[in-house]
């Protein structure tokens, strides 16, 4: 069975801290691809990154960064210099890589930066 | 750059009432998706279609029907609305159903069952 785990539910930082958002994938699969997506307070979803399983370079865009260690099937996203229009929630969306049509969602991390 | 366009917004039905929900793309995207997203959870897929004339249930599809009769439309109906059916929904389309090809949402439709 496959599960995606998001354990931090809500996380505050101060403005200009950076922040590192946890999500777990355990899957038997070989080959699957890990998305993340962001909802800020207006609702909509609104994609960021998308990484394969075969491929463990980190990877940095701008102020965001993600990690991703297959041993330990997680896949973090770090912001650095956190702003107040980084709060929104955070969603990990993990997917077989096997034609399998159904993103399977985390929880979802709720971030707050303080101003 | 509509992208994935959702209506109504806003909804207030009452137990039993009909509805039903329309989504757009204007991507050439294959693949079509309804979800929904209830408090504390992540989106849960309702239907999916793979193309046009086709359609296929999900995770959660029982009290909701779907008809994709245009490949740039997928329709979500609710035939006899329940409270527990109050929620957010979500449409998402994605170019095809690779497992890399992510999936683009529109701004969701916010519905309450009285």
């Amino acid at each position: 069975a496959q599960k995606v785990t998001q354990a931090q539910t809500e996380i505050s930082v101060v403005e200009k801290e950076d922040v590192t958002l946890d999500c777990v994938y355990e899957t038997r699969d070989t080959t699957y691809y890990l998305f993340w997506y962001k909802q800020p307070p207006s609702g909509e979803l609104v994609f960021l990154i998308r990484r394969n399983s075969f491929d463990e370079q980190n990877e940095i865009s701008g102020r965001y960064s993600w990690n991703f260690q297959k041993s330990t099937s997680s896949f973090n996203f770090t912001i650095t210099a956190s702003q107040v229009v980084d709060s929104a929630v955070y969603f990990c969306a993990p997917r077989s890589g096997f034609g399998n049509e159904k993103l399977t969602f985390g929880t979802g991390t709720r971030l707050t930066i303080i101003p | 750059n509509a992208g994935v366009t959702q209506t109504p917004k806003f909804r207030v039905l009452k137990t039993g009432q009909s509805m039903t929900l329309l989504c757009a793309q204007d991507m050439n995207h294959e693949y079509m998706y309804w979800y929904r997203q209830d408090p504390g959870m992540g989106l849960r897929l309702i239907h999916y279609s793979v193309g046009e004339g086709t359609t296929a249930k999900g995770e959660v599809p029982d009290g909701y029907n779907v008809s994709r009769l245009k490949k740039q439309n997928f329709l979500l109906g609710l035939e006899s609305a329940a409270p527990s059916q109050t929620s957010v929904y979500f449409c998402a389309s994605s170019r095809h159903n690779g497992g890399n090809q992510p999936q683009h949402f529109g701004d969701g439709t916010r519905l309450s069952i009285l």
